[in-house]
């Protein structure tokens, strides 16, 4: 199985950049497409789509996330963070069955 | 726009089965591919498996032979069932909508606790 890396958590003041790490120790490129998905989850919620293909921004999700990496390395940038982001993001690949996902990355507010 | 809701039991003793059922509306089921996630209490996500468009399904090796998953399109519904069901498999479970590997339609989540 692929297994994506995640730090637990991060803190950063309102109106700052936040950047959000995963790691695979498989690449997940193939044919030109990064299988890598990223998704926030607030607390009693569902998981949410954010950026899908390493880059491309999921309908109706504000410019302020964006997604880049390739290989083994992605990031999800938040940029500036908002009070509304406070959440978990995980990351997920689709490159090879059994799907995964990383362990999650707490965002918090300083 | 389409919806999806888990339905089914949030308590089930160990050793018996658990049953799900995913409502898709706005949306048919014989189109794309319907999938299980569920995330375990300290936050850890799992996929567990899919259905197709046609019918055809894939599972995690994890679940080995524990897991089905069918569908009725009459009713537009998708299944969960998961055998000898273990206090390791308390969960709030997802179904989901899911094109070339992303899960871009989720369920707001069914939580199941095994418990005697």
């Amino acid at each position: 199985d692929i297994v994506l890396t995640q730090s637990p958590a991060l803190a950063v003041s309102l109106g700052q950049r936040a950047t959000i790490s995963c790691k695979t120790n498989q690449n997940v490129d193939y044919y030109g497409n990064s299988y890598m998905h990223w998704y926030q989850q607030k607390p009693g919620q569902q998981p949410k789509l954010l950026i899908y293909l390493a880059s491309n921004l999921a309908s109706g999700i504000p410019a302020r996330f964006s997604g880049r990496g390739s290989g083994t390395d992605f990031t999800l940038t938040i940029d500036p963070v908002e009070a509304d982001d406070t959440a978990t993001y995980y990351c997920q690949q689709s490159r090879n069955l059994p799907w995964t996902f990383g362990g999650g990355t707490k965002l918090e507010l300083k | 726009e389409v919806q999806l809701q888990e339905s089914g039991p949030g308590l089930v003793k160990p050793s018996q089965s658990l049953s799900l059922t995913c409502s898709v509306t706005g949306y048919s089921i014989t189109s794309n591919y319907w999938g299980w996630i569920r995330k375990f209490p300290g936050n850890k996500m799992e996929w567990m498996g899919y259905i197709s468009y046609s019918g055809s399904t894939s599972y995690n090796p994890s679940l080995k032979s524990r897991i089905s998953i069918t569908r009725d399109t009459s009713k537009n519904q998708f299944f969960l069932q998961l055998n000898s069901v273990t206090t390791e498999d308390t969960a709030t479970y997802y179904c989901a909508r899911i094109a070339t590997g992303v899960m871009d339609a989720w369920g707001q989540g069914a939580s199941v606790t095994v418990s005697s």
